[in-house]
């Protein structure tokens, strides 16, 4: 059962445009949510976070919305540069005590920003 | 670099065979955590270690076991290989146990397990 859902396996932008990608998730227990960047033959890499109590965090480029009534949330990339051209992660924790450290991950979204 | 190491980078191996991946925690961080990424998966947490005990465990196999030894460095063992047991491994670190806050778990590059 795949609580975090990335249904778009791949994006395509060009350069200078926004870029928006999108995770739904299924378990209402999740209070907070992250996104990472992975690039090829490396590990993933943090890039934003949001707790449930906001629905909107802003870090320069990167905003991350979240709409929980929804079970939804997004990356919003503005401007896009050939740089941001990675593998990106929606994650969610939460949901119980013990295990409450374990983060669930989505299927990945490949963006590729066009020159 | 995220001060993560893992070893080896690369493994091939034979159904059946047993393996065993090795992560160096950053220096200073208590918490290991391994993940597998299989083909078109998202990453799938299979443990966590802190302060060399079992903290958390997701979905890892009986054939699948791993420890942190004193010097907090990390060992997960694969025993009675299949071939859908090929994919991403990865290992992260963070220095408290709950680290899931984000910024604080760092990822190693990941070991490629193919087995054929």
């Amino acid at each position: 059962d795949q609580q975090v859902k990335q249904n778009s396996p791949s994006l395509s932008v060009q350069e200078g445009r926004i870029s928006i990608l999108n995770c739904d998730y299924t378990n209402s227990m999740f209070d907070y949510f992250l996104w990472y960047k992975k690039y090829p033959a490396e590990g993933p890499t943090f890039l934003i976070s949001i707790s449930s109590i906001k629905d909107k965090n802003e870090d320069g480029r990167f905003t991350v919305f979240l709409n929980k009534s929804a079970k939804h949330l997004s990356l919003h990339i503005v401007p896009s540069q050939p740089g941001d051209s990675a593998v990106y992660f929606c994650a969610a924790s939460g949901g119980s005590n013990f295990g409450n450290e374990k983060l669930t991950f989505g299927t990945g979204t490949r963006l590729t920003i066009i020159p | 670099d995220s001060g993560v190491t893992q070893t080896p980078k690369h493994l091939i191996t034979a159904t059946g065979q047993r393996v065993t991946l090795r992560c160096s925690p950053r220096s200073g961080d208590l918490s290991v955590y391994w993940y597998q990424q299989s083909l078109d998966q998202g990453l799938q947490f299979l443990i966590q270690y802190y302060n060399g005990e079992e903290r958390a465990k997701g979905n890892i196999l009986e054939r699948f076991s791993a420890q942190q030894f004193p010097d907090l460095h990390s060992e997960l063992n694969l025993s009675s290989l299949e071939l859908g047991d090929s994919a991403l491994y990865f290992c992260a670190s963070s220095v408290e146990a709950s680290g899931v806050r984000g910024n604080t778990i760092y990822f190693g590059e990941g070991s490629w397990l193919t087995v054929v």
